[in-house]
């Protein structure tokens, strides 16, 4: 189906850990963005991407990489999860000149132990 | 920097009674402005945009907003809630020509609707 998609959809690791969240979508759009969503600041973005390979820092890019060898994925990978990073994390993306119009993924839980 | 606040942290109302949920911007230039819903264990969904042309934004499911650039407000209203309209509600605001990365959200709005 037609759409973005992230999986996995919840997730538990430990402190330390490196730990990949996945991001698909269908509509080859160019912009793909990374959000994490937590109680008092809403929705912060971590990384965005313009089109493949490339990519931009957000307002909370510490202890995040990203990157985008196709149009399609846009992986987010916490190199070594911190109990700090326990969020909701969203993936985004939008159309070039679409208006800034984003479409949200159903979001990843991670809480880190 | 443009920033967004949205000015109630949680609106509660009963069913059928209108509701406005608040959000003023700031920004010294022309700006784009968003409201979205997020349902319980849901993404974000588009309600509706102000671009430019008419102030007045008609939206999904009998919502609109009003933009008003001498108060930099873009409130939104329904004039009869339904249950089904509990959710989180976010305004954001992206700069006119700006970059697609600088979509910029409040910290949302919780609208409970009560029987």
């Amino acid at each position: 189906d037609a759409g973005i998609t992230q999986s996995p959809r919840y997730k538990i690791t430990e402190t330390g850990r490196q730990v990949t969240l996945m991001c698909h979508q269908t509509w080859s759009h160019s912009y793909m963005f990374w959000y994490r969503q937590d109680l008092g600041h809403g929705l912060r973005l971590i990384y965005y991407s313009a089109a493949a390979d490339i990519t931009d820092k957000g307002e909370v890019p510490d202890g995040y990489v990203v990157s985008r060898s196709k149009t399609e994925n846009f992986p987010l990978t916490l190199e070594s999860a911190t109990r700090s990073q326990t969020s909701v994390y969203f993936c985004a993306s939008s159309g070039h000149g679409s208006s800034y119009e984003q479409y949200f993924g159903p979001g990843t839980r991670l809480t880190v132990t | 920097a443009q920033s967004v606040t949205q000015l109630d942290s949680q609106v509660p109302v009963f069913e059928e009674a209108p509701v406005e949920l608040r959000c003023n911007y700031s920004s010294s230039v022309s700006v784009y402005l968003f409201w979205y819903v997020q349902y319980p264990n849901q993404g974000l969904q588009l309600l509706l945009k102000y671009l430019s042309g008419s102030t007045l934004v008609k939206g999904i499911n009998g919502f609109e907003a009003e933009f008003n650039k001498s108060q930099t407000s873009f409130h939104l209203r329904k004039p009869s809630v339904h249950i089904s309209d509990t959710a989180e509600y976010f305004c954001a605001v992206t700069l006119y020509g700006g970059s697609q990365g600088n979509l910029i959200f409040g910290k949302g709005t919780k609208l409970s609707v009560k029987p």
